[in-house]
């Protein structure tokens, strides 16, 4: 079975505070995707990056960075130096291989909320 | 923005009414997926539309059904509402199977 989880369901940071969004993931495909998206206030999930099963390479991007690692089934998230605008929910997806329904499979997703 | 749009933004409908959504795909996608997703919860695969034909499809019953037309755009149809029809249903395009999916601002049902 696929399966997504993120055990946060709300997290609470002041402004300028780094915070990790935890990702575990369940498969028994060998090649696969995973994702994270961010859905603000409005409702549209924003793609925020796709990784390979293939690459554990951790990737920055600005204030966002992203932690793969296969051996624990974890993808997790963390954003330096929270702003106000990080604010909303998060979802982590595994995707299988494309010879597979091609589908994302969510997580309930963590609710981030930054004070100022 | 993705470039991909929903119609209508909110809808209210009762109990065993039919209803249809529409998703008009960013350019240059060829496919669409559906998603319903319940207030609190992660979206769930509805199915997904690839050159006009349906190619794959998730845990929902018959009557969620769907439909895409040659220039890539999609609509979802629901017959007899159910209360538990109620969520956001969310549309995403993409450049084939296994490319990423961006996503529309979604269409918010309530079933009365």
């Amino acid at each position: 079975a696929q399966k997504v989880t993120q055990a946060q369901t709300e997290i609470s940071v002041v402004e300028k505070e780094d915070v990790t969004l935890d990702c575990v993931y369940e498969t028994r495909d060998t090649t696969y995707y995973l994702f994270w998206y961010k859905q603000p206030p409005s409702g549209e999930l924003v793609f925020l990056i796709r990784r390979n099963s293939f690459d554990e390479q951790n990737e920055i991007s600005g204030r966002y960075s992203w932690n793969f690692q296969k051996s624990t089934s974890s993808f997790n998230f963390t954003i330096t130096a929270s702003q106000v605008v990080d604010s909303a929910v998060y979802f982590c997806a595994l995707s299988p291989p494309s010879y597979n329904t091609d589908k994302l499979i969510f997580g309930t997703g963590t609710r981030l909320q930054v004070f100022p | 923005e993705t470039g991909v749009t929903q119609s209508p933004t909110h809808l209210i409908k009762t109990r065993g009414q039919q209803v249809t959504l529409r998703c008009s795909s960013q350019s240059g996608h060829n496919t669409v997926s559906w998603y319903q997703q319940a207030l609190g919860q992660g979206p769930q695969f509805i199915f997904q539309y690839y050159r006009e034909e349906e190619n794959g499809r998730g845990n929902f019953p018959p009557r969620f059904s769907g439909l895409q037309f040659p220039n890539y755009s999609s609509e979802l149809n629901v017959n007899a509402l159910e209360l538990d029809d109620s969520a956001l249903y969310l549309c995403a395009s993409s450049g084939g199977p296994g490319e990423t999916q961006y996503f529309g601002p979604g269409t918010r049902l309530l079933v009365l």
